[in-house]
């Protein structure tokens, strides 16, 4: 079956700008995870959904970044008024449930210039 | 405080040796134990799970668990070049916690 996937691949923005970033969990997975990866860096925890709702925002960085996860399935990252900071590679997980094996996708890496 | 520590390497290996990762952790009571794979520019790959003390074998790769002194250990029999990567630790600590903690990862060079 299909995997994670996420959406775009690559995204450059200007600073300031806003961005949005997409996840596709695997069917049937009602946990979701995004984390960001800096160039180097281990995974940062952002932000965990279990179906439509998300018990941990902890990782938010600020309240720039904001995330929605619709009819317990796609997910959207959304950063707003990027700063250069922001750049890394943006990763989302999915799993059967809490604690249980994460599946990844691809990745979107962010440049913000 | 949840932490997984592992070496940050390189781990340098011959083609054909046995490469040993390992990986510490301080919550006693995880539960669950997972290895990604990292190769450079890509996302991470599950490429193995323990919940028990012992050993787990699939292929060319061996977990171990040892919940006792809290560590888990990756060994890759056979090394290719092609294991080269950096080698992720993961553990489902005890309820209360969203998600896997991660360690930083051990890089794996395999040199043919």
């Amino acid at each position: 079956g299909a995997g994670v996937s996420q959406s775009p691949s690559n995204k450059v923005t200007e600073k300031g700008k806003d961005v949005e970033l997409r996840c596709d969990p695997i069917s049937g997975h009602t946990a979701l995870y995004w984390y960001r990866q800096s160039l180097g860096q281990g995974l940062e925890f952002l932000i965990y959904f279990q179906g439509n709702s998300a018990p941990d925002k902890s990782g938010l960085p600020s309240d720039r970044f904001s995330a929605e996860r619709t009819g317990g399935s796609v997910s959207t990252l959304t950063i707003q008024r990027t700063q250069q900071e922001d750049s890394a590679v943006y990763l989302c997980a999915s799993s059967f449930g809490q604690g249980q094996e994460q599946f990844f996708g691809p990745g979107t890496r962010l440049t913000v210039l | 405080q949840k932490e997984v520590e592992q070496n940050s390497g390189p781990l340098s290996v011959p083609e054909g040796a046995i490469a040993s990762l390992n990986c510490t952790y301080s919550d006693r009571g995880s539960q669950s134990f997972f290895w990604y794979r990292q190769y450079s520019g890509k996302s991470p790959e599950l490429i193995m799970f323990i919940y028990s003390n012992g050993d787990k074998e699939d292929g060319r790769f061996t977990a171990q668990l040892n919940k006792a002194s809290q560590y888990v250990s990756l060994l890759i029999r056979d090394s290719q070049p092609s294991d080269s990567a950096t080698y992720l630790c993961a553990v489902n600590p005890p309820s209360g916690y969203s998600t896997l903690t991660f360690g930083k990862g051990t890089m794996l060079l395999v040199s043919p």
